[in-house]
């Protein structure tokens, strides 16, 4: 298994600005997801982070709005760059502990739950 | 491309009354099958996940889910509901693309 902590767990921020989420993880992985969900939503897939590589991004998300760091195998950031309220949602952090999305346990983190004003 | 379907969106039963969830998916070939539920302010806890094998699978909090080829089904039951079962059930798939695919969610509401 794995736990997974997000900080913050919330935050409220103005228009035009840029949050950045932290992910870790308590043991090393490879595969780490960031997700979006929005009011009500289900959740969104933004983007695969494997250490070593580029972040891959889902269709209708980009690296200039949503840029993620993975600097080792237990730590990851995405940044909500130049926030407006429609990206006022919950965004969650997931590993898997396998190389397997089809095999193996997503965990998920708590979430962060931004606000934009 | 691959979908999941969960029909009800919201789900009231009286505690100690059976549970059924409903889950539809669509995929090619034989998908790999999750239930997640997520309670207020929490993140995603799994509940049960079918790869193959036996079509009855169990789960933890006394969930079990049965995989339905014939009618893209993976529904998830409960004999007996909970006052903390309350929160929302995701389905998901999972396909080759190493991508987990979510469904709408279940919201379930639990009254005394």
């Amino acid at each position: 298994s794995a736990v997974i902590s997000q900080k913050p767990s919330r935050d409220i921020c103005q228009r035009g600005t840029s949050l950045t989420i932290q992910c870790q993880v308590d043991s090393q992985v490879t595969m780490m997801f960031w997700y979006r969900q929005q009011p009500g939503q289900s959740l969104t897939l933004i983007a695969t982070a494997n250490q070593g590589s580029e972040a891959t991004y889902e269709s209708g998300f980009v690296i200039d709005k949503f840029p993620i760091s993975r600097p080792n195998l237990t730590f990851s950031t995405l940044t909500v760059s130049n926030m407006s309220p429609e990206d006022s949602s919950i965004y969650l952090c997931s590993v898997a502990t396998g190389t397997s999305v089809s095999y193996n346990e997503q965990f998920f983190g708590p979430g962060t739950r931004l606000t934009v004003l | 491309a691959q979908s999941v379907t969960q029909p009800d969106i919201h789900i009231t039963v009286s505690e100690g009354a059976s549970l059924e969830l409903r889950c539809n998916y669509s995929y090619g070939a034989t998908p790999y099958l999750f239930w997640y539920v997520q309670s207020p302010g929490q993140g995603l806890q799994l509940l049960l996940k079918y790869f193959s094998g036996d079509t009855l699978v169990q789960g933890i909090k006394g969930f079990e889910a049965e995989f339905k080829r014939s009618q893209s089904s993976f529904n998830l039951r409960k004999p007996s509901v909970h006052w903390s079962d309350a929160a929302e059930y995701f389905c998901a798939v999972a396909a080759n693309t190493d991508k987990l695919i979510f469904g709408t969610g279940t919201r379930l509401q639990v009254f005394p």
